[in-house]
């Protein structure tokens, strides 16, 4: 079974400062996606960026960036130029692109703090 | 289009009480699902549908019901509410297949007393 580990319960950045947020996988698939969704005060859960596993490149999403690493089963996220907005709960995930379950599979979460 | 909509926002159960938690979409998606979240444990995959009349188990499935005779609507039932069920509940959709994203309610904050 696939499995996500978040191994940093809380962090800190002070605005304008640039933050990573780490996530390790664990799977025998070959073929999947990776995400990363904020979770604000607000409750809505947002999709912050995704991962195509076939894919070399790291996806951009304008001030949020990941580090793919497919070998060693990690997919950091890195925020840059933080801003107060970006406060929130960070979740990584996993989806398979072979089981037809389409299940998604989430991390326990990183909790980003923004100083001002 | 509304997108997903989830009923109640709130609820306060007593023990061994029973009730629906409501999930629509609008979008004709034929993947639904359900979460549960608590603290320090991310989401946690409870049932899963791919289609009108389609149902299977997640995670953790014990102590709650599904069904799915249309494509919009999937509640979920509480047959008898333990206070071990109290959570953040999150109802989720989104076309199956290649890379979809996936819509998330907002969430219903359920306190089991």
């Amino acid at each position: 079974a696939q499995t996500v580990t978040q191994s940093q319960p809380e962090m800190s950045v002070q605005e304008a400062e640039t933050v990573t947020l780490s996530c390790t996988y664990d799977t025998s698939e070959s073929d999947y996606y990776l995400f990363w969704y904020k979770q604000p005060p607000s409750r809505q859960m947002i999709l912050v960026i995704r991962q195509e596993a076939y894919k070399q490149q790291n996806a951009t999403e304008n001030r949020f960036s990941v580090n793919f690493q497919k070998a060693a089963k990690s997919f950091s996220l890195k925020i840059s130029d933080s801003q107060l907005g970006d406060a929130a709960m960070y979740f990584c995930a996993y989806r398979s692109r072979v089981n037809r379950d389409d299940k998604i599979i989430f991390g326990k979460g990183t909790r980003l703090h923004i100083l001002p | 289009n509304a997108g997903v909509t989830q009923t109640p926002k709130f609820q306060v159960l007593k023990t061994g009480q029973s009730m629906t938690l409501q999930c629509a979409q609008d979008m004709n998606h034929e993947y639904m699902s359900w979460y549960r979240q608590d603290p320090g444990m991310g989401l946690r995959l409870i049932h899963y549908s791919v289609g009108a009349g389609i149902t299977d188990q997640g995670e953790v499935p014990n102590g709650y019901n599904v069904s799915r005779s249309t494509t919009e609507d999937f509640p979920l039932r509480l047959l008898s509410a333990a206070p071990s069920q109290t959570s953040v509940y999150f109802c989720a959709s989104r076309r199956l297949g290649s890379s979809y994203e996936q819509y998330f309610g907002p969430g219903t904050r359920l306190t089991v007393t």
